[in-house]
């Protein structure tokens, strides 16, 4: 079993949709999670960071981190074409790792 | 600051021939990192190096792969002798020592033929 699955996708939406992208993990020993927007053939930026379970919104965009059912989630309000791009969820921490593991990313792309 | 920078950008090569990709972290990140994109495997972690020293380096694939880190301001990876399956895009990533996030470089695209 990977440590962080993700649906590959792709996922088309017709612009102004609420999307919805999630991973599970498997160690309840992570402790960080983030989500990464990749537009293509660039590298990975960060778009949210959290550490605890709950909500965090930040403009259009909310994380929500449900420890114990080692799911996470990424929440895109009117969404727009500049949205379209390639969204990974990473975790990290409680491994003695100190690196993030990535999921395999989901493709998003938003109809105008 | 100019952010993470890799060389090069698009390297098409042989099989048997080496391969050298370079990386210059941001200034004052202790942290390096390389990872491999590929479709079917994602975002994989190689190496990451703490100081210049390397910490964990059981993501590579095989001793045809080497990276070093002679200062705190650049870092290398070889691939010797390189083979068509080592196409990929390999990404270099700094980051602060207690921030759990990395700032990557925009990659160096490989093709092996």
């Amino acid at each position: 079993q990977k440590e962080v699955e993700q649906d590959p996708g792709p996922l088309s939406v017709p612009e102004g949709a609420i999307v919805s992208l999630n991973c599970t993990y498997s160690n309840s020993a992570f402790q960080y999670f983030m989500w990464y927007r990749q537009y293509s053939r660039k590298g990975p930026e960060l778009l949210m960071y959290t550490y605890s379970s709950g909500n965090k919104e930040d403009g259009r965009f909310t994380a929500q981190v449900d420890k114990s059912s080692k799911y996470i989630s990424l929440f895109i309000r009117d969404s727009q074409p500049s949205d379209s791009a390639t969204y990974l969820c990473a975790i990290e921490g409680g491994t003695g790792r100190r690196a993030l593991t990535f999921g395999s990313g989901t493709r998003l792309q938003v109809q105008p | 600051d100019a952010g993470v920078i890799q060389s090069p950008r698009h390297e098409v090569t042989e099989m048997g021939q080496e391969v050298t990709l370079r990386c210059k972290p941001i200034s004052g990140h202790d942290y390096l990192f390389w990872y491999r994109q590929t479709m079917m495997r994602g975002l994989e972690l190689l190496i990451y190096f703490n100081n210049n020293v390397p910490i964990d380096d059981s993501g590579m694939p095989e001793d045809r792969f080497s990276a070093k880190m002679p200062n705190a301001s650049f870092s290398t990876l070889k691939i010797q002798p390189s083979e068509p399956r080592d196409s990929a895009v390999y990404f270099c990533a700094s980051s602060l020592a207690g921030a759990n996030v990395l700032t990557f470089g925009a990659g160096s695209r490989l093709t092996v033929l």
